[in-house]
């Protein structure tokens, strides 16, 4: 089954502890991204990548790495979580640049205390 | 820089009315538009896309959208509501600029509530 895969869809951790969030899919997509939903906020960019090794910031990469080492995996890590990353974090993936329609992960649900 | 813009956060509808969702964006180009919908507790679903040719765009669940340049909008209708699309509504861009391409904005969604 074509899918998007997130790990682990909950965590609670605390401020300062480091962190990775995996994504991984299965459809050999060149483009990977991450976003943050938070109410009354939609989903906001945090990093995008266009194929292996070619990553770049989206619209609220402060706090967040990435790293793009095969086609299928895109962790996202958090070095030193603070109370304002709480929020559920979506991966989406999808196949070029004209083929831009994204497909969703399920979510991880992060609580930083 | 491009934006998006979602009127209303809340939209409630009778079962068998019209839905109408409104989109609008902000890019000096006309860019790749989406909608999306999230069910509760779940990631999006692609409903439709436009990026060229037809304006008119037909989608999943019966949903259409129409990309007016002239008014930078892309609002999202359905001509008959079914309990079913009890959900929350996202309209996203992906600028078209060779610098950019792989940034995508969402609105801040429409929860939209069907009534029997």
């Amino acid at each position: 089954e074509a899918q998007v895969t997130q790990n682990p869809r909950y965590l609670i951790t605390v401020t300062g502890k480091k962190l990775t969030v995996t994504c991984s899919q299965n459809m050999n997509h060149e483009y990977m991204s991450w976003y943050r939903q938070d109410p009354g906020l939609g989903l906001r960019q945090i990093y995008y990548s266009m194929n292996v090794e070619v990553t770049d910031k989206g619209d609220v990469p402060e706090g967040y790495k990435v790293s793009r080492k095969e086609k299928r995996n895109f962790p996202l890590i958090l070095e030193s979580p603070s109370p304002n990353q709480t929020s559920l974090y979506f991966c989406a993936s999808s196949l070029s640049q004209d083929r831009a329609e994204q497909y969703f992960g399920p979510g991880t649900r992060l609580t930083v205390t | 820089a491009q934006s998006v813009t979602q009127l209303g956060s809340h939209v409630s509808v009778s079962e068998g009315a019209l839905v109408l969702l409104r989109c609008n964006y902000s890019s000096s180009v006309p860019p790749y538009l989406f909608w999306y919908v999230q069910y509760p507790n779940q990631g999006l679903q692609l409903l439709l896309k436009y990026t060229t040719g037809a304006t008119l765009v037909k989608g999943i669940n019966g949903f259409e959208a129409e990309f007016k340049k002239s008014e930078t909008s892309f609002h999202l209708t359905k001509p008959s509501a079914h309990m079913s699309d009890a959900a929350e509504y996202f309209c996203a861009v992906r600028a078209l600029t060779t610098d950019s391409w792989g940034k995508f904005q969402f609105g801040a969604g429409t929860q939209v509530v069907v009534t029997p």
